[in-house]
């Protein structure tokens, strides 16, 4: 059963505790993506990454890191620096360049106790 | 600065009813305009989508009219149902980077 997973599908964070919210896909694709996604704000890409070893920010990356190890996970870490974490965060994957269709997990949401 | 501007934020419509979300843009390097549906607690589906070379594209009950001189593509709805109700989000792909932008969504309500 393809597809991309999503863990935890809740995660609570304490005041200046480092989070890290985890993705994984078995698609073989080699682009991946994380988006926030806030009521009435649509999706804002965090970071992503086209091949492993390698990822770019993207519009919103301040108070987050990533990493891309393995072609199939890309976690993200949500820092004590990012002073409003309270959202619902997608991955996303897609084969790769000039492959258009991007294909998104079940979602993280992330609540501050 | 959105990158992709949608709109209505709120749509109600009756069942039955042609529901129509509207989504404009300025970066003439996008190539690549989906369309997804979001339902409460899930991630965003793949609906429907479009290249620039297409004016039109259908697939069912979902229509998407694409507009190059203008930069404006919208998405249609015929016959819309209850289960229909759902968020929509425009997106566009630009040609390098690999990189989507997606717009701030249309919360859709279809009454019974």
């Amino acid at each position: 059963d393809g597809g991309i997973t999503q863990s935890p599908k809740y995660l609570f964070r304490k005041e200046g505790q480092n989070v890290t919210l985890s993705c994984e896909q078995n698609l073989n694709h080699d682009a991946m993506y994380w988006y926030r996604q806030d009521p009435g704000q649509g999706l804002r890409l965090i970071y992503y990454s086209q091949i492993v070893n390698d990822f770019q920010k993207g519009d919103i990356a301040e108070g987050y890191s990533v990493s891309r190890e393995k072609k199939e996970s890309f976690p993200l870490t949500v820092t004590s620096a990012q002073k409003n974490p309270t959202a619902f965060y997608l991955c996303a994957s897609n084969p790769g360049p000039w492959r258009e269709t991007q294909y998104f997990g079940p979602g993280t949401r992330l609540l501050v106790l | 600065q959105q990158q992709v501007k949608q709109s209505p934020q709120s749509l109600i419509v009756q069942k039955g009813g042609i529901s129509i979300i509207n989504c404009a843009y300025e970066n003439t390097a996008f190539d690549y305009f989906p369309w997804y549906q979001q339902f409460p607690g899930k991630g965003p589906a793949l609906l429907i989508a479009i290249r620039p070379d297409v004016s039109e594209k259908k697939e069912g009950r979902f229509t998407i009219s694409f507009n190059k001189s203008a930069k404006q593509f919208s998405l249609h709805i015929m016959d819309s149902q209850p289960g229909d109700s759902a968020t929509y989000f425009c997106a566009a792909r630009r040609d390098t980077g690999n990189q989507f932008y997606f717009g701030t969504g249309t919360s859709l309500t279809v009454i019974p």
